[in-house]
């Protein structure tokens, strides 16, 4: 078990430019949740994913933003048209859908800056 | 809706005193809450966990916390602070929705000085 990871772990991109970025969470984890950090802020949540299917998502995911888990393993987050806004931590998240408290384990996060 | 409140942005404290952060939640139900560490350009950790079955947690790296109902209050100790201490902690209550989503404070940041 390598723990939740994250590619790229920094993306720096001009304005107007797509990017995608990539999670891979812990292996026999079924519950997969995207959140964005902002400078000073805690992480805020963007969506959630229970194996394959995306069951909810935050009114903070615009339209230029897509998230994707073709096959209930890897996630993949895709930004279009990027804004200077869109400068962010972007972290990764995955747990068990087992017990109560649904605890979450958190990868390192993907550092974005848009010029 | 779930929320919490850290009371601090930012709190300093010498190596080898007393660590307090604030946690304050609002939950319409009984809340399962959570702080978690980040140290500088990385992820998040879990320190601590509140699940109901014990009003004082303790978690990883020598940091308790006790769970207050009468004062909607999860704040987060450590009885000796150690310059590795420094980082930002969150805390956090989960949604009672499908998605069990966390919602985050807005973190305190812990200086530990010499």
């Amino acid at each position: 078990d390598t723990g939740v990871s994250q590619d790229p772990r920094h993306k720096i991109t001009k304005r107007g430019q797509n990017v995608t970025f990539r999670c891979d969470p812990i292996s026999e984890h079924n519950r997969l949740y995207w959140y964005r950090q902002t400078l000073g802020q805690g992480p805020e949540f963007l969506t959630y994913f229970q194996n394959e299917a995306q069951l909810e998502k935050s009114r903070l995911l615009s339209d230029r933003f897509s998230a994707e888990r073709p096959k209930g393993s890897f996630s993949t987050l895709e930004i279009q048209r990027t804004e200077q806004g869109d400068s962010a931590m972007y972290l990764c998240a995955s747990s068990l859908r087992a017990g109560d408290y649904n605890e979450q384990f958190f990868g390192p996060g993907t550092r974005l800056t848009v010029l | 809706a779930q929320s919490v409140t850290q009371l601090g942005s930012h709190v300093s404290v010498s190596e080898g005193a007393l660590v307090l952060l604030r946690c304050n939640y609002s939950s319409s139900v009984p809340p399962y809450l959570f702080w978690y560490v980040q140290y500088p350009n990385q992820g998040l950790q879990l320190l601590l966990k509140y699940t109901s079955a014990a009003t004082l947690v303790k978690g990883i790296n020598g940091f308790e916390a006790e769970f207050k109902k009468s004062e909607t209050s999860f704040h987060l100790t450590k009885p000796s602070a150690h310059m590795s201490d420094a980082a930002e902690y969150f805390c956090a209550v989960r949604g009672t929705g499908t998605a069990s989503k966390l919602t985050f404070g807005t973190g305190t940041r812990l200086q530990v000085t010499l």
